[in-house]
């Protein structure tokens, strides 16, 4: 089954900088590349998702980037706020999967004011 | 759109007891609902996978019997732990796929904590 492995566990940055989180997965077949943000007591929230024909995909500040090649993804969040601070998750998914998701372990991002 | 909703956010009972958690998708239809349990400062672990009006599908390790769960229309789904134990103790969260939308996609609910005395 697929296998999604994600870095850095733990990310603190400072106000303002760029916060960079990686992502791979195993299963070539995976077309589906999410990302959720995940606030303290809360259920994950959507945030940017990408699909496998296309390479990069870009939303205000935050972007996500695909190498199907390489089996890696990446999301990239820019001019980094204190309410960016929270958990992110990668996931991965293929249609022959019934829509199931493989997540990855999750990163803490912290961002000091 | 596309609200998930979870009643309720959290719960308190005795061991022994048994818990019922609804999932309901409020602005769309749900063809397949899923199941997550989380342990504090982890990853989001699927339970299982369930159609409307078809049996769960439960993930390798999951106790069917222990974690009864009912997809009856396109907008319910329900998790029972029946029996809780302290070891239940968890946050449950669920998703929803968009019947007839793009694949893959799942919206998740709040969460709900469960806490076994």
């Amino acid at each position: 089954g697929e296998n999604v492995e994600q870095h850095p566990s733990t990310l603190s940055v400072q106000e303002g900088d760029s916060a960079v989180i990686k992502c791979t997965y195993s299963d070539s077949a995976s077309n589906y590349f999410p990302w959720y943000k995940q606030e303290l007591g809360k259920g994950p929230q959507l945030i940017i998702d990408i699909r496998s024909n296309v390479g990069e995909k870009k939303d205000q500040r935050i972007a996500v980037t695909l190498n199907k090649t390489a089996k890696h993804f990446s999301l990239h969040i820019t001019e980094t706020q204190p309410e960016d601070s929270a958990v992110y998750f990668c996931a991965a998914s293929t249609n022959n999967a019934g829509n199931m998701l493989t997540f990855g372990g999750g990163t803490r991002l912290m961002v000091k004011p | 759109g596309a609200v998930v909703s979870q009643h309720p956010s959290w719960v308190i009972c005795k061991s022994g007891t048994s818990v019922k958690i609804e999932c309901r998708s409020l602005d769309f239809q749900a063809t397949t609902m899923f199941w997550y349990r989380q342990f504090p400062k982890q990853s989001l672990m699927l339970m299982a996978t369930s159609n409307e009006g078809s049996k769960a599908t439960y993930e390798q390790g999951v106790e069917k019997d222990k974690f009864l769960i009912n997809h009856a229309s396109l907008t319910l789904s329900t998790l029972t732990v029946t029996s809780a134990h302290p070891e239940d103790s968890s946050f449950y969260i669920c998703s929803a796929s968009l019947a007839g939308g793009l694949h893959n996609e799942q919206f998740f609910g709040p969460g709900t904590r469960l806490t076994v005395l």
